[in-house]
């Protein structure tokens, strides 16, 4: 399996652009998780959804971000506007209930580093 | 969930045992230990969880005190590779789900 696939890695983007980050989980995994990591407040958990459907969404800084899961094989996360503060480093994560699965094991992404100039 | 406490950095010498503790004085009965780690520039990686009992795998050994309020990773023979922030995180079993990272332990294994 090649695991969790996050894209673009790198993105650089000018303020009040809208910006797409895009995740698919490791195959037949039911959970998917959004993670936003910096410097001042480490690794914050945004979003998770369970069978494609979102069930929390506390950690969504505000409405200029959205996250969707239209099928099993895909998610992103929105931003629209983009500002500076919005800088980071934006993990996706994917783990299983199912049987035979090491339960709270999370697998991550490699991550997708985030600038808004 | 259960907050943990864990000291912000620690060092230890190559191939010697690093001992990663971590408090978590109010986690409740049916509450998991969870250890990650995260090397530099990369996503966080699962190393052990346990419940009550001591738990060891190919990466390390966890060790739960007997009231629970604390916990010991241990990487038995420590290599440059290890050097990464260690988080401690306690979890509900039923939810599979959430897991809450606080600032970890920044481990630094010395040559």
């Amino acid at each position: 399996d090649a695991g969790v696939i996050q894209s673009p890695r790198h993105e650089v983007t000018e303020m009040g652009q809208e910006v797409t980050l895009r995740c698919k989980p490791i195959s037949g995994h039911d959970y998917l998780f959004w993670y936003r990591q910096t410097m001042m407040r480490g690794l914050e958990l945004l979003i998770y959804f369970n069978n494609n459907v979102p069930i929390d969404d506390s950690g969504m800084p505000e409405d200029r971000f959205s996250a969707k899961m239209p099928n099993a094989s895909f998610s992103n996360l929105k931003i629209q506007p983009s500002e500076p503060r919005d800088s980071a480093v934006y993990f996706c994560a994917s783990s299983s209930s199912s049987e035979g699965y090491t339960r709270g094991e999370q697998f991550f992404g490699p991550g997708t580093r985030l600038t808004v100039l | 969930d259960a907050k943990t406490t864990q000291p912000p950095s620690m060092d230890c010498a190559e191939g010697r045992a690093a001992n990663l503790p971590c408090n978590h004085s109010t986690i409740s009965g049916n509450e998991y230990v969870y250890w990650y780690r995260q090397i530099h520039s990369q996503g966080p990686q699962y190393i052990i969880h346990g419940l009550k009992n001591n738990e060891t795998n190919e990466m390390a050994s966890l060790i739960i005190t007997e009231d629970r309020k604390s916990s010991t990773l241990i990487l038995p023979h420590a290599t440059l590779r290890d050097t990464a922030v260690y988080y401690c995180i306690v979890s509900a079993k039923t939810s599979y789900d959430k897991v809450i990272f606080g600032p970890g332990t920044s481990l630094s294994v010395i040559p």
